[in-house]
């Protein structure tokens, strides 16, 4: 199962930031923290992923705790593109683990 | 950009019928992985390969399944039996190492009637 807990919908308006939440309160130490979002039936689109420090790229930022039990995915300034269900995943190897995720509405 | 590519993109069979799906992952990726996502359900792990052996399997793998890379390029999976509850999207994902990104393809449907 999976180990991580997030909500399971959002909304947010285009242009704004969407931050979405992950619990992940018994994450091993060498369990690295990954996001993917899937958009309709599409495979699985990797966006980031962290360990220990706060990590950024071209389509989002990952804050992670200090204490590493929780971590949020910010997407800057969101899109209808963004639409979809966002998964939080920790693991320690790329052997994945989905949960139900976050489903992700952009309103116009 | 580079990317994973499945054939076909979908699958009908009959049940009992053996069948392979077929990826070409990412070139100089070294994990090969699949994954299958029943309708409406969650993406869920079925094996991970490395240097031509299994790394890791789940418990849906079975004797049922089996993972080959014939060649350079290709990574295929075979279900020798197919029942109706092998219906399923089939992903394929590849890494270039073993804690960065997996880069997945955009699936195979497979419809066991």
């Amino acid at each position: 199962d999976a180990k991580t807990t997030q909500p399971p919908s959002m909304d947010c308006a285009e242009g704004r930031a969407a931050n979405l939440p992950c619990n992940h309160s018994t994450i091993s130490g060498n369990e690295y923290v990954y996001w993917y979002r899937q958009i309709h039936s599409q495979g699985p689109q990797y966006i980031i992923h962290g360990l220990k420090n706060n990590e950024t790229n071209e389509m989002a930022s990952l804050i992670i705790t200090e204490d590493r039990k929780s971590s949020t995915l910010i997407l800057p300034h969101a899109t209808l593109r963004d639409t979809a269900v966002y998964y939080c995943i920790v693991s320690p190897l790329l052997e994945l683990t989905f949960g139900t995720g976050t489903r992700l509405t952009i309103i116009p | 950009e580079p990317e994973v590519t499945q054939t076909p993109s979908h699958q009908v069979t009959q049940m009992g019928q053996e069948v392979i799906l077929r990826c070409v992952p990412i070139s100089n990726h070294l994990y090969f992985y699949w994954y299958r996502q029943i309708l409406g359900q969650k993406v869920e792990f079925l094996v991970s390969f490395y240097n031509n052996e299994i790394s890791e399997k789940s418990e849906i793998f079975d004797d049922q399944f089996s993972v080959e890379r014939p060649d350079g390029s290709n990574f295929t999976l075979k279900i020798r039996s197919t029942k109706l509850e092998d219906s399923a999207m089939y992903f394929c994902a590849s890494s270039e190492v073993l804690t960065d990104e997996a880069f997945f393809g955009q699936g195979t449907r497979l419809t066991v009637v």
